[in-house]
């Protein structure tokens, strides 16, 4: 495997299921990063990992935990989501704070939440 | 706040140029990032501009104006694998990226 890989690609689920996405990234990198995509609207960062510790939470509901366990693995748990909580969801790497420092994106996990 | 502009949506020609524009006010600046994005697509890398003026990779370059707080991205003769989303993103004091919502370009033969 190479770049930064996610599983699921794609999940469907009720409001009071509990699930896990996972990235991977197999390019050596020190930060990783989980972004919430929702059409024709930018980007949303989630959360930020650098060197394993939780650097950044963008006010993000408790519904959504992040865990990382070493510097390659991401996991994103979900729990009691809203319908309003269906979006693709991107995983990121990328080797701060060295420039120019372009993040590197997965597939993502289409979240569909019924 | 922080904000980042770019057009919702722009059509052109195979074969043609086109020039999409990005405006941006951050609290910080760390560098400009243009990423492309397919439907149904991963964003990838396209440009990085630090410093005022032009970088050119190919048929695609970016400019930069920081005292304006613009930039586009240049793409020459057009090919239809080029429709797809094209994302501006500044990093912040923080270096993290915040992101517009992206300009869809449909190429039309």
């Amino acid at each position: 495997e190479t770049g930064v890989t996610q599983t699921p690609r794609h999940l469907v689920m009720g409001m009071t299921n509990k699930k896990s996405l996972k990235c991977e990234q197999h390019l050596g990198h020190n930060a990783m990063y989980w972004y919430k995509q929702s059409a024709k609207k930018p980007l949303e960062l989630m959360f930020v990992y650098s060197l394993e510790e939780r650097v950044e939470n963008n006010s993000v509901p408790s519904r959504f935990s992040p865990e990382c366990p070493n510097s390659s693995h991401l996991f994103l748990h979900l729990h009691t989501l809203q319908p309003e909580d269906s979006a693709l969801y991107l995983c990121a790497s990328s080797q701060e704070p060295q420039p120019p420092y372009e993040q590197y994106f997965g597939p993502g996990t289409r979240l569909t939440v019924t | 706040g922080q904000n980042i502009d770019q057009p919702t949506e722009m059509t052109a020609t195979e074969g043609a140029i086109v020039q999409i524009n990005c405006t941006y006010q951050t609290s910080g600046f760390n560098g400009l990032f243009w990423y492309q994005q397919h439907a149904g697509e991963a964003p990838t890398f396209l440009s990085y501009n630090v410093l005022d003026g032009l970088e050119e990779k190919g048929r695609f370059s970016s400019f930069l104006s920081r005292s304006k707080g613009y930039s586009y991205l240049l793409l020459k003769e057009l090919q239809m694998k080029d429709s797809a989303s094209y994302l501006c993103a500044v990093g912040d004091s923080n270096y993290q990226l915040i992101w517009g919502a992206g300009t869809k370009l449909i190429i039309k033969p």
